[in-house]
């Protein structure tokens, strides 16, 4: 069975503050997929990112980072210098190779105050 | 263009009432998604189509009744929901659902039932 879960159901910043979120998955598969997604007021989920299994370098884009760790299970979302506008819900989420159901942890609210 | 539009974005409909929630996509997709949302709650899959086909219904009553048309246009029809029914009902799209692709998501529709 798989599964994910984001332990922080909230997390309030101030701006400028750097903010990570976790998220911890569980799988047998050897190949999978990992997605984060941002959820503003409006509803909308915004993809962020998608990263295979066997792609285990970090990323950066912009003010986002991820950080992928296979030996913890850990797919881990860094906000450097946080804004207003990221205030929003974040899923991390997980699918397998075959078909393309995802797994959704159960999501962080992130707040950031000016 | 990563749009997928939604209509309405707002739907209030009684018990006894058939009413149909209607999403678009222009990006050439073959996979479409509905999604159910409560509020502080993940979103939970509730149909797969794959090339105008339906291929997963995860269990989902009878009175949601998923419709392609064509391969940009997905519809949910409803008749005699229930007030556990009220919910954001997202649509998504993905290249194909044989694969994690990244699923792109409309604005979702916050339907009530009285």
């Amino acid at each position: 069975a798989q599964k994910v879960t984001q332990a922080q159901t909230e997390i309030s910043v101030v701006e400028k503050e750097d903010v990570t979120l976790d998220c911890v998955y569980e799988t047998r598969d050897t190949t999978y997929y990992l997605f984060w997604y941002k959820q503003p007021p409006s509803g909308e989920l915004v993809f962020l990112i998608r990263r295979n299994s066997f792609d285990e370098q970090n990323e950066i884009s912009g003010r986002y980072s991820w950080n992928f760790q296979k030996s913890t299970s850990s797919f881990n979302f860094t906000i450097t210098a946080s804004q207003v506008v990221d205030s929003a819900v974040y899923f991390c989420a997980l699918s397998a190779e075959y078909g393309n159901k995802l797994v959704f942890g159960a999501g962080t609210i992130l707040r950031v105050k000016s | 263009d990563t749009e997928v539009t939604q209509t309405p974005k707002h739907l209030v409909m009684g018990m006894t009432n058939k009413k149909s929630l209607k999403c678009e996509q222009h990006m050439g997709h073959r996979a479409m998604y509905w999604y159910k949302q409560k509020a502080k709650k993940p979103p939970e899959l509730m149909f797969v189509y794959s090339y105008e086909k339906l291929s997963i219904n995860e269990s989902v009553p009878s009175r949601f009744s998923p419709e392609c048309p064509n391969s940009s246009l997905l519809n949910l029809h409803l008749h005699a929901l229930q007030p556990e029914d009220s919910a954001l009902y997202l649509c998504a799209s993905s290249q194909d659902h044989r694969e994690p692709y990244e699923q792109y998501f409309g604005p979702g529709t916050r339907l009530t039932v009285t």
